[in-house]
């Protein structure tokens, strides 16, 4: 199984601050990575699938990069609807894993 | 709209079994993998299983490979998961989610269910 490891636990950024969350893979994913966003009480939602494709309707502040085992997301300019838990998950292999997540908290 | 709808979770004891459902809605049904995701609240989702568009290959994760079975109702647009031999560590929210037609992640989540082992 992949084990995928999300860092930092926890990011306190202002709103107007660029957020960098990383997801490190235990052997290469390749470029089959998603990463989602949750707010309390709610389901995941898809944000990039493909490392580095936008999912419909996501706003263009979110950014994917990377491949292998070192992933990134981006948000260039933290808005308020922004602060909440990111997960990032690998689909190369079955089953599918998930990281620990990144709550990103306002400072 | 797709929309997907849990149903069945509660209270068990261990040992005990629970049936939840998934009705979909707004799209084909049969043309999409389905699958059955988990989540300890504070931890990240787990994938528990995944059953393909015709029913006929289904994938466990090795914690629940015996005890739970995933099945598929295409006729009404309904997925199931069969849970027996519960245990406390099973409990969570449960999710059934959508898997994208072009990659292997889940593009339309439901609600979650929440199910609770306990003696």
């Amino acid at each position: 199984e992949i084990v995928m490891t999300q860092s930092p636990a926890t990011l306190s950024v202002s709103p107007g601050e660029r957020a960098t969350l990383s997801c490190r893979a235990s052997q290469s994913v390749s470029s089959k990575l998603a990463w989602y966003q949750q707010k309390p009480g709610q389901a995941p939602r898809l944000l990039i699938s493909d490392a580095s494709t936008r999912a419909t309707g996501i706003p263009a502040r979110f950014s994917g990069s990377g491949s292998g085992t070192e992933l990134t997301l981006t948000i260039s300019s933290l808005q308020s609807e922004d602060f909440a838990v990111y997960y990032c998950q690998q689909y190369e292999n079955w089953p599918w894993t998930f990281g620990q997540g990144t709550k990103v908290e306002i400072k | 709209e797709v929309q997907l709808l849990e149903s069945g979770g509660g209270l068990v004891q261990p040992g005990g079994s629970l049936r939840l459902s998934c009705a979909a809605s707004g799209f084909t049904f049969t043309e999409y993998w389905m699958h059955w995701v988990r989540q300890v609240p504070g931890k990240g989702p787990v994938c528990v299983s995944r059953i393909s568009g015709d029913g006929t290959r289904a994938h466990y994760a090795g914690f629940v490979q015996g005890r739970f079975t995933i099945s598929r109702d295409n006729a009404k647009s309904t997925l199931y998961l069969q849970m027996n031999s519960l245990r406390a560590e099973d409990t969570a929210v449960y999710y059934c989610a959508r898997r994208n037609s072009e990659g292997g992640n889940f593009d339309y989540w439901g609600q979650g269910i929440l199910v609770t082992v306990f003696s």
